[in-house]
């Protein structure tokens, strides 16, 4: 069973180009985030939702935005896809803010 | 500022090798540190996580120890493994936003067969 899962895993697509990235986990965890690890594989907070509130936003630009339809899942959506949205996009868990955190196995995106 | 730095960039050691890798943070004000490994391609797995409040943490061949006052963890893998060659990173978390996590940049461990 997969706990934290993300679709798709790879996502190749043209500039101005407007999509979405999927997360669900099925941990029962009350806190979900998304991390954006760039070309030199640092690894930086975009969001944190708990119990489908916003509680952090990272000053990522408004073309970024998080949807959290139920505790479950978090979802992104890019408008008007830039070439430096180019990275791989972590959705993560945790029982609570603040506890350990659960990965999923990423998605890669690629604006061309 | 808060920050996290993770020394050396990477490390290449033979098999059966003891090794230590090192994290830092600013601001002893910590609520948790979090050792990760990440694999090519992959997601992370969470390895130890660490409260503020305790010095170490042990699983298996893995001890993660937290000194708050010097800003210090470090991850103590006994008799390294070729399997063990990974992207560690070290994430910490403070107390005045424990719900937010920053990431070191990782070292690149290589366990030479």
């Amino acid at each position: 069973d997969t706990a934290v899962s993300q679709t798709p895993k790879y996502l190749v697509t043209q500039m101005g180009n407007d999509k979405s990235i999927k997360c669900e986990q099925n941990l029962g965890h009350d806190t979900m985030y998304w991390y954006k690890q760039d070309s030199k594989k640092f690894l930086k907070i975009m969001f944190s939702y708990n119990n489908k509130e916003l509680i952090i936003n990272e000053t990522v630009p408004n073309r970024f935005s998080p949807k959290s339809p139920d505790k479950a899942h978090l979802n992104l959506h890019i408008n008007s896809l830039e070439l430096g949205d180019s990275a791989v996009y972590f959705c993560a868990s945790s029982p609570v803010a603040g506890r350990e955190q659960y990965f999923g196995p990423g998605t890669r995106l690629t604006v061309t | 500022k808060q920050e996290v730095t993770q020394i050396p960039a990477a490390l290449s050691v033979p098999e059966g090798e003891n090794l230590v890798l090192n994290c830092s943070f600013t601001d002893s004000a910590i609520y948790n540190l979090q050792w990760f490994r990440q694999d090519p391609g992959k997601g992370l797995t969470s390895l130890l996580l660490i409260q503020s409040s305790q010095r170490e943490q042990t699983s298996g061949r893995l001890n993660a120890s937290l000194d708050k006052s010097s800003g210090r963890s470090t991850l103590y893998i006994a008799a390294s493994q070729p399997g063990d060659s990974a992207t560690y990173l070290c994430a910490v978390s403070w107390e005045t936003s424990y719900d937010k996590v920053i990431f070191g940049p990782g070292t690149s461990l290589s366990v030479i067969p």
